[in-house]
C-alpha cells in the first residue's frame, strides 16, 4: 500500500513569489490536512480537505490556501512568500469520519525563501 | 498558553534504561489524545490514538496511557532505534476536531 506522496521534496523560493505543493494521499484516504513545522513553533495545523471541501482551518494568513481535487489529491498554495514561511509543510491523510485523527503523513516538502 | 505541554524537552537514555515521557493537556472535552514518532527529515509517524483516561495501548517497547489531564508513553528497555521525537497531540470532542500539537520530546538512547 503506497504511502502519502509529496512532491516537490525541496523548494527554493524568492520573497515575494508563490509556491504550489502537492500531496497525493493513501488510497481511498478522503481527508488531507496540512501543517506547517518549524523548529519555533513546532507542528501546526494549516487546513484539512474532506472530499473537496475545505472542513477546517487553522489560524494562518490568507496568503495560504489549497484545494483538494475529485479523486482526494490536493494542493497547497503560498502567496507573496515572506522569509518567514521557511519551514517543512506537511500533508497527512486519513479516513477523516473525525477530523484529521491518525494521519499518516508524507515525508514533507522544506520550503526555503531566499 | 499551551494546551499541550510535553515533557521533558529533551532525554538521554543508555540502551536498556526505561522511562517515560509526558504530555499534559489543559484542554476539557478531550475527544482523543494521539501520540507520533517522528525521525529527523521525515514526517511523523503515528503510534497510538487515546480516548478515555484509564486506556492503555502498546506497541512493542512503548506503552502508552491516559489520565484525566496527561498521557505518559513508557519506553521499557529502550533500544537506539528508538532514538526519535515523540510529539502528542490532542483533539476536542465537538466543533472543528483541528488536533493541537505539543513541541515534542527528543529522546537519544545510546548503545
Amino acid at each position: 500500500k503506497a504511502g502519502v506522496t509529496q512532491t516537490p521534496r525541496y523548494l527554493i523560493k524568492t520573497r515575494g513569489q508563490q509556491v504550489t505543493l502537492s500531496c497525493s494521499p493513501i488510497s481511498g484516504h478522503r481527508s488531507v490536512s496540512w501543517y506547517q513545522q518549524t523548529p519555533g513553533q513546532g507542528l501546526q495545523f494549516l487546513f484539512e480537505y474532506f472530499s473537496e471541501t475545505q472542513r477546517n482551518k487553522g489560524n494562518f494568513p490568507g496568503r495560504f490556501s489549497g484545494r483538494q481535487f475529485s479523486n482526494s489529491r490536493s494542493e497547497m498554495n503560498v502567496s507573496t512568500l515572506e522569509l518567514g514561511d521557511s519551514a517543512l509543510y506537511l500533508c497527512a491523510s486519513s479516513l477523516g469520519s473525525y477530523g484529521p485523527t491518525e494521519a499518516f503523513f508524507g515525508q514533507g516538502t522544506r520550503l526555503t525563501v531566499v | 498558553e499551551d494546551q499541550v505541554t510535553q515533557s521533558p524537552e529533551a532525554l538521554r537514555l543508555q540502551e536498556g534504561e526505561s522511562s517515560s515521557l509526558n504530555c499534559s493537556y489543559t484542554v476539557s472535552g478531550l475527544r482523543g489524545l494521539f501520540w507520533y514518532r517522528q525521525d529527523p527529515g521525515k514526517g511523523p509517524e503515528f503510534l497510538f490514538t487515546l480516548y478515555s483516561a484509564g486506556e492503555e495501548k502498546e506497541k512493542e517497547r512503548l506503552k502508552a496511557t491516559l489520565t484525566k489531564k496527561e498521557s505518559f508513553l513508557h519506553i521499557t528497555a529502550p533500544k537506539p532505534e528508538d532514538s526519535a521525537t515523540y510529539l502528542c497531540a490532542v483533539q476536542l470532542s465537538g466543533g472543528s476536531y483541528i488536533p493541537t500539537f505539543g513541541r515534542g520530546t527528543s529522546l537519544i538512547v545510546h548503545p
